[in-house]
């Protein structure tokens, strides 16, 4: 079973439209990152948010992180097409930071 | 910057073949990755290099896939013999010891077919 595990295979929304991705995962982590890969390239990462951070924010891109109930989600305002893509989670899977497994990825696409 | 370079950007091989996928990391990086990527599978890790030395050899992948680092800005992943089921896309990714966090910068990936 995957360490993190993004919660919806696929997303559908509009341009303009809010969307959030949720992520749960199984270990105690250092850190949770946040991925995003268009067709054809590598993932790039979008926010990394270290296990003692609660929110973290960059541009329209506002990632949550509560080491409670280990889940983190990823809230994209105001979509654009260019937003389309496969966006993965992914943690260090309680190796103190080296090993960084993936989620299994949601696609994500914004019509216009 | 020069980013993570990958090559070749597609590799068809026959069943049986031997394959070597190149990756070169971000100068100055010293952690070096390799995954596979499928859709079933998603992304997983095939080796892990930190400074040189492989400290994750990827357990089921061990005994066709081998990496290598050559120097610190070459790495170059092996297949031997290729099956069919080795088809997917190997993407390599460079990283910056933060001390507890890693942020990969990854290449393009080389998609491989076998046949």
């Amino acid at each position: 079973s995957q360490l993190a595990e993004e919660n919806s295979w696929a997303l559908s929304v509009h341009e303009g439209e809010s969307v959030t991705v949720n992520c749960s995962y199984k270990t105690s982590i250092t850190a949770l990152q946040w991925y995003r890969q268009k067709s054809g390239k590598g993932p790039a990462q979008l926010i990394l948010i270290r296990s003692n951070e609660r929110e973290k924010r960059n541009g329209r891109l506002r990632a949550t992180l509560d080491t409670s109930s280990q889940s983190s989600s990823l809230s994209i305002t105001a979509t654009r097409c260019e937003d389309t893509a496969v966006y993965f989670c992914a943690t260090d899977a309680g190796t103190g930071g080296y090993k960084v497994v993936f989620g299994s990825g949601t696609r994500l696409l914004v019509s216009p | 910057d020069a980013g993570v370079t990958q090559t070749p950007r597609h590799e068809v091989a026959e069943k049986g073949q031997t394959i070597i996928l190149k990756c070169e990391p971000v100068s100055g990086h010293n952690d070096l990755f390799w995954y596979r990527q499928t859709k079933i599978q998603g992304l997983e890790l095939l080796s892990y290099f930190r400074s040189k030395s492989l400290m994750e050899d990827g357990g089921a992948f061990k005994d066709r896939f081998k990496a290598e680092m050559l120097n610190s800005s070459f790495s170059t992943l092996k297949i031997q013999p290729t099956e069919p089921k080795d088809s997917a896309v190997y993407l390599c990714a460079s990283s910056s010891d933060r001390g507890g966090a890693e942020t990969l910068y990854f290449g393009s990936g080389t998609r491989l077919t076998v046949l």
